[in-house]
């Protein structure tokens, strides 16, 4: 069963240094997203893709962080800058179209120290 | 803005049949999807309901009452397994955006 894939599954890195998050969609898939749960806490809207673009993001989302999708099978989320309240799962997801469900990549724990 | 509220935490008994509330205010819809969440894992897709009504898939069922901002998740002979965080999240107009809800920690007691 195709699944969506993520690297690494656990990163710790120091404050001020950048992180790039990697994620395989299903590769099907048309839309693509980046969602952040801090421990504890609820699941978080990022960003959107879709046509190798932005299509929606959140207040979370700002200047630190970046997207790209730089071939046909990867995406991945950038964030320039770390600081410690980063920290959390960042969970990749994808989906074949708009109102169909949404599939989950089993995340990437972030320890920013 | 969006406002999706679910209960906290809830305890049920094996095999026996329980109700998960969401209700929602959101600027704008497009659909409302249940998930669950087993701790330290990602969410896995239960269910999705565009139009009122209930929607049944094996031992679960949603339910959704868009005039009342409304929808249930309904999980019947509950195992042990059942044991986990529930997440009721509303997609916006455009369809490119889901909203959460902090989610409910079902617990299933022997």
């Amino acid at each position: 069963e195709p699944e969506v894939t993520q690297t690494p599954s656990h990163q710790v890195t120091q404050m001020g240094q950048e992180v790039i998050l990697r994620c395989v969609p299903i590769s099907n898939h048309l839309y693509f997203y980046w969602y952040r749960q801090i421990l504890g806490q609820k699941v978080e809207f990022l960003v959107s893709f879709y046509n190798n673009e932005i299509s929606e993001k959140s207040e979370i989302f700002d200047d630190q962080f970046s997207v790209e999708r730089p071939d046909g099978s990867n995406f991945t989320l950038k964030i320039r800058s770390t600081k410690l309240e980063d920290s959390a799962m960042y969970f990749c997801a994808s989906r074949w179209g708009l109102q169909s469900e949404q599939f989950f990549g089993p995340g990437t724990r972030l320890t920013v120290l | 803005g969006q406002n999706i509220d679910q209960p906290t935490e809830m305890t049920a008994t094996e095999g026996a049949i329980v109700q998960i509330n969401c209700t929602y205010q959101t600027s704008g819809f497009n659909g409302l999807f249940w998930y669950q969440q087993h701790a330290g894992e990602a969410p896995t897709f239960l269910s999705y309901n565009v139009l009122d009504g209930l929607e049944e898939k094996g031992r679960f069922s949603s339910f959704l009452s868009r005039s009342k901002g409304y929808s249930y998740l309904l999980l019947k002979e509950l195992q042990m397994k059942d044991s986990a965080s529930y997440l009721c999240a509303v997609l916006n107009n455009a369809g490119n955006m889901l909203t959460f809800g902090g989610g409910t920690r079902l617990m299933v007691k022997p």
